[in-house]
């Protein structure tokens, strides 16, 4: 079954640095996602992208934050300058269909510790 | 925008007895609530989904119900197995981005 892959699957950095996740969408689909959830807290939408370009984007999703697909298969997101409130567990999605017809399927996440 | 509010926050059922979470929404517009299962170390993953003109969905031994009035949206688990316990998510959404409640972690005890 297509899966969307993330990695890493952990990641630890210093505060002030940069960090990249990245996300394989499964390869038929063309709306792509990041979520982000805090541990034990809920599952938080960051920005959705379509057609090399952002749709949508959330009040987290400040100037510290960047969506680019820099190949026809990677999906990444680049945070400039970590801060401790950036630990969270990020979670890329991907679905063939804009809006309400599509199911939405996540990857496994990428843990990110900020030191 | 969105806003979508969950409970309990945790269940303990027996085995074999039914499950029930239950959730409301603020934005009327919303016209897609989808319910998520989450397991240890992993990603969400869609379970059932309803869309607001149905007010009832089953599959197997999940259902969900929806009263768009009183925007109040539930899951039910009947005859519970052990690998039901996960953390589960309702969602609500009207366009692209789905907005999650916070989560109800289902504990099937033997």
């Amino acid at each position: 079954e297509p899966e969307v892959t993330q990695t890493p699957s952990h990641q630890v950095t210093q505060m002030g640095q940069e960090v990249i996740l990245r996300c394989v969408p499964i390869s038929n689909h063309l709306y792509f996602y990041w979520y982000r959830q805090i541990l034990g807290q809920k599952v938080e939408f960051l920005v959705s992208f379509y057609n090399n370009e952002i749709s949508e984007k959330s009040e987290i999703f400040d100037d510290q934050f960047s969506v680019e697909r820099p190949d026809g298969s990677n999906f990444t997101l680049k945070i400039r300058s970590t801060k401790l409130e950036d630990s969270a567990m990020y979670f890329c999605a991907s679905r063939e269909l804009a809006g309400i017809t599509g199911e939405l399927f996540f990857g496994e996440g990428s843990r990110l510790t900020v030191l | 925008g969105e806003n979508v509010e969950q409970h309990p926050s945790t269940l303990s059922v027996q085995e074999g007895d039914s499950a029930v979470i239950k959730c409301t929404y603020s934005d009327s517009a919303s016209n897609y609530f989808p319910w998520y299962k989450q397991e240890l170390g992993k990603g969400p993953q869609l379970i059932i989904d309803i869309r607001s003109n149905v007010g009832e969905k089953k599959d197997q031994r999940i259902a969900v119900t929806l009263n768009k009035t009183a925007k109040h949206f539930s899951l039910h688990i009947t005859e519970t197995q052990p690998e039901d316990s996960a953390v589960y998510f309702c969602a609500a959404s009207r366009d692209d981005k789905i907005i999650f409640g916070k989560g109800t972690r289902l504990h099937i005890l033997p």
